[in-house]
């Protein structure tokens, strides 16, 4: 069975300092991961995804993660924290079974201090 | 451009009502999602469909029901049996089920209690 666990559910930081939101995964497959942000009262875009190609994985404005499949986690990242980027970050997980499961994590809530 | 489009933004159902939320894709997507999402819990799949004219539970079905009479659309009811239906809901699509693709969002619809 898969499962998906966002080690934190607030992370504050401030403006032009790293962001690091931690997730990690369980999966009986190889697993797809994905990041999603979500804007208050908005659907969730997506950020990113890893899909058995190169384990480090950049998406859109500026965030990145790394698959590290012997510490099963997917954690995102990025150098420079912007006002912009206070959201809520879902990390998910699927397996290639060609079951339509996608499991959520239940989400990071960034805040970003001027 | 192509998308999801929900309706209404916001919807109020009074006590021993029916209510219908809307999802639309012009993605040309086989598949489609309904989401429930309440605060801390991230999303929890409500209903699936893969193809026109099939539909499967998924983890919340109960006090729900959908219709799949076109590719486009994908309605949910939120019926009179759901005691507690104040929640975000999210409407979602990918290409193919399979496990490795990313899904598609909606803006979502907020319903509340009257």
């Amino acid at each position: 069975a898969q499962s998906v666990t966002q080690l934190d559910s607030h992370v504050s930081v401030s403006e032009g300092t790293p962001v690091l939101l931690r997730c990690n995964y369980s999966s009986s497959y190889s697993p797809s991961l994905f990041w999603y942000v979500q804007h208050p009262n908005k659907g969730l875009q997506l950020l990113l995804k890893y899909t058995s190609a190169a384990t480090l994985v950049k998406g859109i404005n500026g965030f990145e993660a790394e698959f590290k499949k012997s510490e099963t986690s997917f954690h995102l990242t990025k150098p420079s924290a912007h006002m912009s980027d206070a959201a809520e970050y879902f990390c998910v997980v699927s397996d290639r079974s060609g079951t339509y499961k996608y499991i959520f994590g239940t989400g990071t809530r960034l805040k970003v201090l001027a | 451009d192509g998308g999801i489009t929900q309706s209404p933004k916001y919807l109020f159902r009074k006590e021993g009502q029916n209510v219908t939320l809307s999802c639309e894709q012009n993605l040309n997507h086989d598949a489609m999602y309904w989401y429930r999402q309440d605060p801390g819990q991230g999303l929890r799949l409500i209903y699936y469909s893969q193809i026109v004219n099939d539909f499967q539970k998924g983890d919340i079905a109960e006090g729900y029901s959908v219709s799949r009479e076109k590719k486009e659309s994908f309605p949910l009811t939120v019926t009179s049996a759901q005691k507690n239906p104040t929640a975000f809901y999210l409407c979602a699509s990918i290409i193919a089920v399979g496990g490795n693709q990313p899904q598609h969002f909606g803006d979502g619809t907020r319903l509340s209690i009257l």
